[in-house]
């Protein structure tokens, strides 16, 4: 089984609008760690934001937030005001207690004009 | 600027050929990886280390070897280069702990032929 499930390949939003990037995750761990990562076309891997898995709120970052639904086992990123450069492949990732990394395939959003 | 240094950033080989990507990371992590990202298919591990001394087998190792012999540097050797392994690679690095996220390199752009 996937341990991170993106998907939606590909997302369309209008500039200044919000957009919802979906995550569900896979794991028996009680304790883990959620990130998101923008890949722009430039290629660099930037992280943007990370939950706990006992984190009681929603972590935010600026425009960034992610929607924790701990018993839907859900972690979705959600961008508020989207501008032209938000245009970027996204990955959700999670870090179990064993310290690996797991990583959904991508969404690949672009913001238009 | 304290980071991941991955070099080099491109480069082409024959079929057959050997070659080493190096990493290296001055931020004391120990925790490093190493990755391939292919279209449609996010990031798979190839090869990880816990620690100087300490390697192991990510999800696609075959044809690829690593080592750790300092914390700061985790070379990846291509022992007989095949076009399967055009690819992309990234090292990582992170703290051990689960609300650590990696630091990305740059990427290596990787082309057999």
């Amino acid at each position: 089984a996937q341990k991170i499930t993106q998907t939606q390949p590909g997302m369309f939003v209008q500039e200044k609008e919000a957009v919802t990037l979906d995550c569900t995750y896979d794991t028996s761990d009680q304790s883990y760690g959620l990130f998101w990562y923008k890949q722009p076309s430039s290629g660099e891997m930037i992280f943007l934001i990370y939950q706990g898995s006992y984190d009681e709120q929603n972590a935010t970052e600026g425009r960034y937030s992610l929607n924790f639904q701990k018993a839907r086992k859900s972690a979705n990123l959600v961008i508020s005001a989207s501008q032209l450069g938000d245009s970027a492949m996204y990955f959700c990732a999670m870090r179990e207690t064993g310290n690996q990394f797991y990583f959904g395939t991508g969404t690949s959003l672009t913001v238009i004009p | 600027n304290a980071g991941v240094t991955q070099t080099p950033k491109f480069q082409v080989l024959k079929t057959g050929q050997s070659m080493t990507l190096q990493c290296a990371q001055d931020m004391n992590h120990e925790y490093m990886s190493w990755y391939r990202q292919d279209p449609g298919m996010g990031l798979r591990l190839i090869h990880y280390s816990v620690g100087a001394g300490i390697t192991d087998q990510g999800e696609v190792p075959n044809g690829y070897n690593v080592s750790r012999s300092t914390t700061e540097d985790f070379p990846l050797r291509l022992l007989s280069a095949a076009p399967s392994q055009t690819s992309v690679y990234f090292c990582a690095s992170s703290y051990a702990g689960l609300s650590y996220g990696y630091t990305f390199g740059s990427g290596t752009r990787l082309t057999v032929v």
